[in-house]
C-alpha cells in the first residue's frame, strides 16, 4: 500500500500568511493526487486534482505542485474562512490513502 | 446539483451487521465510479471501498476486506455498504463521495454515523 506523509501535522499562522503544507508518497504516484479541506462537522470539500488542477469555483489562493513523491499545497494568503484541516489523497492505485492531515489554526 | 444522502447509520453490538445506504439524485450516477469513506471521532479520512460505475469491480481497504461490501443499485442511483462483523474500530461517520471524471472526489455526502458498541 502507498504511504502518504503529510507534514507539519499542525500549522499556526495568521491572516495574510503564505502556507505551504507538504505530502510525500511512499513510492512514486505519478500526479495522481489531489488535496481536499474539512471543516469541522462537515465533509470534505475537493480543492485540487492531478496535483496542481484547481477545482471549479476554489479561490486562486490556492494552489497545488509536485509530481512523484513530493506534493505541496499552498495557500498565497490566508483568509479567516480557510483555517481547517487539510488532507491529500492518492489515486494512483488501491487501496486509495489519505495523508494524515494538517490543521491550520489561527495564531 | 449533485446530491449524495447516506443513511442508515446506527448503534451496533460487536459482531453485528449493519447496512448502511447512499441515494445520489441530481446526477447520471451510473456514469461515476463511487466511494465510501470513513472518519472516527477526532480522527483522519480513511478510504474505505471504491466500485466502479457499472459496479464490476471492486475495492477494499486491508481493514475491512472480507468483512465489508461494497455495491450499487444504478437503477436506483443508489450505493451501498454492508457491513458484517463489525469492531469497535469501525465506529466512524461513513461518507459516501463521486469520484470526478479527471481525478479526486468531487462530492460528498453528509455522512452517516456508525457505532459499533456494547
Amino acid at each position: 500500500d502507498i504511504q502518504l506523509t503529510q507534514s507539519p501535522s499542525f500549522l499556526s499562522a495568521s491572516v495574510g500568511d503564505r502556507v505551504t503544507i507538504t505530502c510525500r508518497a511512499s513510492q512514486g504516484i505519478s500526479r495522481d493526487l489531489a488535496w481536499y479541506q474539512q471543516k469541522p462537522g462537515k465533509a470534505p470539500k475537493l480543492l485540487i486534482y492531478v496535483a496542481s488542477t484547481l477545482q471549479s469555483g476554489v479561490p486562486s489562493r490556492f494552489s497545488g505542485s509536485g509530481s512523484g513523491t513530493e506534493f505541496t499545497l499552498t495557500i498565497s494568503s490566508l483568509q479567516p474562512e480557510d483555517f481547517a484541516t487539510y488532507y491529500c489523497q492518492q489515486l494512483n492505485s488501491y487501496p486509495l490513502t489519505f495523508g494524515g492531515g494538517t490543521k491550520v489554526e489561527i495564531k | 446539483e449533485v446530491q449524495l444522502l447516506e443513511s442508515g447509520g446506527d448503534l451496533v453490538q460487536p459482531g453485528g451487521s449493519l447496512r448502511v445506504s447512499c441515494a445520489a439524485p441530481g446526477f447520471t450516477f451510473s456514469s461515476y465510479a463511487m466511494s465510501w469513506v470513513r472518519q472516527a471521532p477526532g480522527k483522519g479520512l480513511e478510504w474505505v471501498s471504491g466500485i466502479s460505475d457499472s459496479g464490476f469491480t471492486t475495492y477494499y481497504a486491508d481493514s475491512v476486506k472480507g468483512r465489508f461490501t461494497i455495491s450499487r443499485d444504478n437503477s436506483k442511483n443508489t450505493l451501498y455498504l454492508q457491513m458484517n462483523s463489525l469492531r469497535a474500530d469501525d465506529t466512524a461517520v461513513y461518507y459516501c463521495a463521486k469520484a470526478g471524471r479527471t481525478g479526486g472526489y468531487d462530492s460528498w455526502g453528509q455522512g452517516t454515523l456508525v457505532t459499533v458498541s456494547s
